[in-house]
C-alpha cells in the first residue's frame, strides 16, 4: 500500500506570495492533518479533515486554511506568506473506524517551504 | 490543554549502552501517549503508543515505554542502542477519541557514538 505522499517537496517562495501545499493520503484514509515543524516552534498541529469538513483547528493565523476533497485528498493553503512561515509543512493521515475510535496516523515525507 | 516535555533536547550514548529519553506530560482527561522517530529529511514514523491497557508498550526497533500515571511520564528505552538508531525523536499526547490533534514535544536528538 503506497503511503502518505505530498508534494511538492521543497518549495521557495517570496514574502507577500501565496502558496498551495498538496497531501495524498494513504487508500481507504478518511482523516487528514497537517502540521508545522520549525526549529524554534517545534511541530505545531494546524487543522484535521475528516469527510471533507474541519474538525479541528490550532492556534495559526487565519492566513493558513486547507480543505479536503471527497476523494480524501487534501490542501493547505498559506497566503501573504512572511518570513517566519518557512517549515516543514507534514500531512498525516488516519483511518476513521467506526465509532470514532482513535487510530494511529501516519505522516508523509513533508514539503520544505522557504520564505524569502 | 495538554502539554508533553521532553528532558533532555540532545542525548549521547555509545554503540550497545541503554537509551532512555524522558518525557513527561499534562493532560485532563486520560491522555494517548505516542513516540515517534525521525531521521533526516523524512517525516515521523510511530515507534510506539499507548491507549489503554498495558502500561508496559513495545514497538518497533526493540524500544518500549512505560506509562507511570502518578508520574505523568511515558520515557522511552532500549536495552543496547545501534548506531541506525540515531534520529530525533519525539514524544507526543492525544486526547483520543475523534480528536486527532497530536501536541507534540520538542523534541530528543539521539547520537549514538561507536
Amino acid at each position: 500500500k503506497a503511503g502518505v505522499t505530498q508534494t511538492p517537496r521543497y518549495l521557495i517562495k517570496t514574502r507577500g506570495q501565496q502558496v498551495t501545499l498538496s497531501c495524498s493520503p494513504i487508500s481507504g484514509h478518511r482523516s487528514v492533518s497537517w502540521y508545522q515543524q520549525t526549529p524554534g516552534q517545534g511541530l505545531q498541529f494546524l487543522f484535521e479533515y475528516f469527510s471533507e469538513t474541519q474538525r479541528n483547528k490550532g492556534n495559526f493565523p487565519g492566513r493558513f486554511s486547507g480543505r479536503q476533497f471527497s476523494n480524501s485528498r487534501s490542501e493547505m493553503n498559506v497566503s501573504t506568506l512572511e518570513l517566519g512561515d518557512s517549515a516543514l509543512y507534514l500531512c498525516a493521515s488516519s483511518l476513521q473506524l467506526a465509532g470514532g475510535l482513535y487510530n494511529e496516523q501516519f505522516f508523509g515525507p513533508g514539503t520544505r517551504l522557504t520564505v524569502l | 490543554a495538554q502539554s508533553v516535555t521532553q528532558l533532555g533536547s540532545h542525548v549521547s550514548v555509545s554503540e550497545g549502552a541503554l537509551v532512555l529519553l524522558r518525557c513527561n506530560y499534562s493532560s485532563s482527561v486520560p491522555p494517548y501517549l505516542f513516540w515517534y522517530v525521525q531521521y533526516p529529511n523524512q517525516g515521523l514514523q510511530l515507534l510506539l503508543k499507548y491507549t489503554t491497557g498495558a502500561t508496559l508498550v513495545k514497538g518497533i526497533n526493540g524500544f518500549e515505554a512505560e506509562f507511570k500515571k502518578s508520574e505523568t511520564s511515558f520515557h522511552l528505552t532500549k536495552p543496547s542502542a545501534h548506531m541506525s538508531d540515531a534520529a530525533e525523536y519525539f514524544c507526543a499526547v492525544s486526547r483520543g477519541g475523534s480528536n486527532y490533534k497530536l501536541t507534540f514535544g520538542k523534541g530528543t536528538l539521539l547520537t549514538v557514538n561507536p
